[in-house]
């Protein structure tokens, strides 16, 4: 069974303000993959990043950040001084083999509101 | 090109009609893949086709059938749909294994009436 819990249903931050979506998740695997996703209102889900369960190295991208701690079991992402453009529904989302990297099942998605 | 594209982008269809949503990729991969969301809820996987084989389908009713006639395309025929079938249908592709991030569609709008 694995399950993705995206606790924060929807947040709202003004302008350049930085903002932490969680993502906690729960599987019994030791190999496992992460997935974070955006979806603007156009409806395609695009790629932010994937780590995999043997690492656990922080990431950043730009003004993207993402701490991986298997101790919590969480995969939270920080967006730092916050743009109009990341205004979108941002999900999280667990792949476990042997079905594959990208059979992919997602936590219920927050819903960011960047307001100018 | 890291493109997914996906025909029509919007479909009204009645509950005896045939339709067809179609879904091409140029970027080599070998898997593909069927999600359906409804409004405001997360995507749900429906089919994954490996090397042109349908490897899962995940108890999606036979109204649905996927088809992926070759490497790039992927259809899903639709027939006797239930208005409860309205969704956004979310085509994706990746290369196949284990450590590999999926390319998605914009989606097929499907409204059933």
């Amino acid at each position: 069974a694995q399950k993705v819990t995206q606790a924060q249903t929807e947040i709202s931050v003004v302008e350049k303000e930085d903002v932490t979506l969680d993502c906690v998740y729960e599987t019994r695997d030791t190999t496992y993959y992460l997935f974070w996703y955006k979806q603007p209102p156009s409806g395609e889900l695009v790629f932010l990043i994937r780590r995999n369960s043997f690492d656990e190295q922080n990431e950043i991208s730009g003004r993207y950040s993402w701490n991986f701690q298997k101790s919590t079991s969480s995969f939270n992402f920080t967006i730092t001084a916050s743009q109009v453009v990341d205004s979108a529904v941002y999900f999280c989302a667990l792949s476990e083999p042997p079905t594959g990297a990208n059979n992919l099942f997602f936590g219920t998605g927050t819903r960011l509101t960047v307001i100018p | 090109d890291t493109e997914v594209t996906q025909t029509p982008k919007h479909l009204v269809m009645g509950m005896t009609n045939k339709k067809s949503l179609k879904c091409e990729q140029h970027m080599g991969h070998r898997a593909m893949y069927w999600y359906k969301q409804k409004a405001k809820k997360p995507p749900e996987l429906m089919f994954v086709y490996s090397y042109e084989k349908l490897s899962i389908n995940e108890s999606v009713p036979s109204r649905f059938s996927p088809e992926c006639p070759n490497s790039s395309l992927l259809n899903l025929h639709l027939h006797a749909l239930q208005p409860e079938d309205s969704a956004l249908y979310l085509c994706a592709s990746s290369r196949p294994g284990m450590n590999t991030e999926a390319f998605f569609g914009q989606g097929t709008r499907l409204t059933v009436v």
